[in-house]
């Protein structure tokens, strides 16, 4: 099956700082990758997404980048506040696997004022 | 608006008892999914359903069963419950499966079930 790999697990970071998650996929057909953030007591929910037509998205303090050939995306969070302490998965939908979205095993970010 | 409501939100009950957890999602969307996730956040796909018809059904037990009765709802009863059922479900919503594959995942906010 889809083997998504998600690093690192927990990521603790002062306030303004930035944090990366990457994560890395097996499935080369894969097109589409988002990232999910969950809040306590939450579900998941959508923060950014990249298509594999795109190498770099950004929303704000969120960005996103994408390395096809590498097979590999990450999550980019400047200016990090201590609202951004949470959860983040990523994810894709592997062709291979009827599209089903498979999840990386989350990063716990947390944010010290 | 709420767009995937999942009710209860929490249920305790006990080994052996039987119970359901109901979902539905105002989106519009045709494919709907069960998560589980357990004590290290792992969510771990269950079902997916596609207008109502099963697509997808990971290795679980076949004391869990989804029932679709159109494609807004899609709830889940589990018989005979056990310790290692203990978890948070959460039910979720997208676009048509195939043909969307680029389509988000909206989830409800979770049943976190405990069986003692």
């Amino acid at each position: 099956g889809e083997n998504v790999e998600q690093h690192p697990s927990t990521l603790s970071v002062q306030e303004g700082d930035s944090a990366v998650i990457k994560c890395t996929y097996s499935d080369s057909a894969s097109n589409y990758f988002p990232w999910y953030k969950q809040e306590l007591g939450k579900g998941p929910q959508l923060i950014i997404d990249i298509r594999s037509n795109v190498g770099e998205k950004k929303d704000q303090r969120i960005a996103v980048t994408l390395n096809k050939t590498a097979k590999h995306f990450s999550l980019h969070i400047t200016e990090t506040q201590p609202e951004d302490s949470a959860v983040y998965f990523c994810a894709v939908r592997p062709p291979r696997r009827s599209y089903i979205p498979t999840f990386g095993r989350g990063t716990s970010l947390i944010v010290h004022p | 608006d709420t767009a995937v409501s999942q009710t209860p939100k929490y249920l305790v009950t006990q080994m052996g008892n039987d119970k359901s957890i109901k979902c539905e999602q105002n989106l519009g969307h045709d494919t709907m999914y069960w998560y589980k996730q357990d004590s290290k956040k792992f969510l771990k796909i269950m079902f997916s359903y596609n207008n109502k018809e099963l697509i997808i059904n990971e290795t679980v037990p076949n004391r869990f069963s989804p029932k679709s009765p159109d494609k807004a709802h899609l709830n889940l009863h589990i018989n005979s419950l056990e310790l290692g059922d203990s978890a948070v479900y959460f039910c979720a919503s997208s676009q048509a499966q195939q043909g969307a594959d680029r389509s988000p995942l909206h989830f409800g906010n979770g049943t976190r079930l405990t069986v003692t």
